[in-house]
This record gives structure tokens, sequence and C-alpha cells, in this order.
């Protein structure tokens, strides 16, 4: 039962132009979400996260957006820039101290083309 | 350097084997998660300690053991070892109450 869902495999963007990737889940307890970044050869990294009382949340070029109605949030990168090419996770967990679990999808191969 | 140390980085072995993962969480982080990484797949919980117990358990294996010592750091024992338990293995941790993990680099498990 894959409750994080992120339907697409790859991305390929143009430098310069917007990025955006897609996560949806299914389980209603879901509270908390992230987005992790992960290159060859090392661990995913944090990269933005959003809770539920919020739609939106920026850092830089990054934002994350989630419309709770529809259990769906993404990940805009803009502009994009070959250093972002890498695997993106992204990840849900309950807001309860006792239950740290996070949720991953099977990622998104993000390439940035020059 | 994400603080989070995992040995060793790379391990083939034969099926049939035993083999001890090793984790060193961050600093001060009290809870250490398993994840496994098969290909094309996404990172999959297996197991979490707090403080030295265990908190909750994911897709581990009846072959597979954990433990959390008292100076924080965790082991993952894979034993009787199947073709198919080649995969990346990481190790996490987060602050009490952490919102997020920071992930160790990983061990690259071959069963051959």
């Amino acid at each position: 039962d894959q409750q994080v869902k992120q339907n697409s495999p790859s991305l390929s963007v143009q430098e310069g132009r917007i990025s955006i990737l897609n996560c949806d889940y299914t389980n209603s307890m879901f509270d908390y979400f992230l987005w992790y970044k992960k290159y060859p050869a090392e661990g995913p990294t944090f990269l933005i996260s959003i809770s539920s009382i919020k739609d939106k949340n920026e850092d830089g070029r990054f934002t994350v957006f989630l419309n709770k109605s529809a259990k769906h949030l993404s990940l805009h990168i803009v502009p994009s820039q070959p250093g972002d090419s890498a695997v993106y996770f992204c990840a849900a967990r309950p807001f309860n101290f006792g239950n740290e679990k996070l949720t991953f999808g099977t990622g998104t191969r993000l390439t940035i083309i020059p | 350097d994400s603080g989070v140390t995992q040995t060793p980085k790379h391990l083939i072995t034969a099926t049939g084997q035993r083999v001890t993962l090793r984790c060193s969480p961050r600093s001060g982080d009290l809870s250490v998660y398993w994840y496994q990484q098969s290909l094309d797949q996404g990172l999959q919980f297996l197991i979490q300690y707090y403080n030295g117990e265990e908190r909750a358990k994911g897709n581990i294996l009846e072959r597979f053991s954990a433990q959390q010592f008292p100076d924080l750091h965790s082991e993952l024992n894979l034993s009787s070892l199947e073709l198919g338990d080649s995969a990346l293995y990481f190790c996490a941790s987060s602050a009490d109450r952490g919102m997020g993990y920071t992930f160790g680099s990983g061990t690259r498990l071959t069963v051959v």
C-alpha cells in the first residue's frame, strides 16, 4: 500500500525554466510533509517542508504547495539550475510526538538540461 | 558531512551469510531510523529506535534485527542473506520531537 505516491519517475527541464515535481498521498493522518533531494552515492538531504496549517512555504528558489483537500503537494524550483539534477523524494508523517516515522514516495529523477 | 556516520560504505557477501551494518547518529539525536532502498524503489522504512528502545517497526523481515546501544549508535543485523537483500541501507537520526531526519550516506550491500 503506497501511501505516498510520486507518479513521475523522471522529469527533464531546460535550465532557467520552472521544475514542478508532484506528490500525492492517501493517509489523511499525514500532517507534515517534506521534500528530500538525493545525489548519487549520497544520503537524502532535507530540502523544504510544510505543515498542514499552511498551503505554501517558500525558501529561495524552492516553493512547496499543499492542497489538503486533494491530498496533493508539489515542489516548484525556479529558476532551475544544473545542480538541481538529482532524485527528489516526497515524504510525509503524522504531526504527533511518538510517531516520527516518515513515509517516502518512490522518487522523481530531475534532469536539468543546460 | 551530515553528522550521521554509516559503516561500511560497501559490502559484498555471499548468500546465506550474516552482516552487520553500523550507524552513529548525529550528536544529541535520540532517534535512529533504518531504511532500505532497492533498485528503482523508494525508501522503505524498516525500524526506529528511540533512546535505546524500539519505537516503530515497518516492513522488516524476521531475518533482520536491529538494536540501539547506550551510546546511541545502532546496528542492523541481516542474516541468511538472499540475492534480493541487495540494496542501499540508510540510517537516519532525528532530535527529540524532530520533524525531519538527517541521513547518513548509506551502506551498499551486494549479495552474490
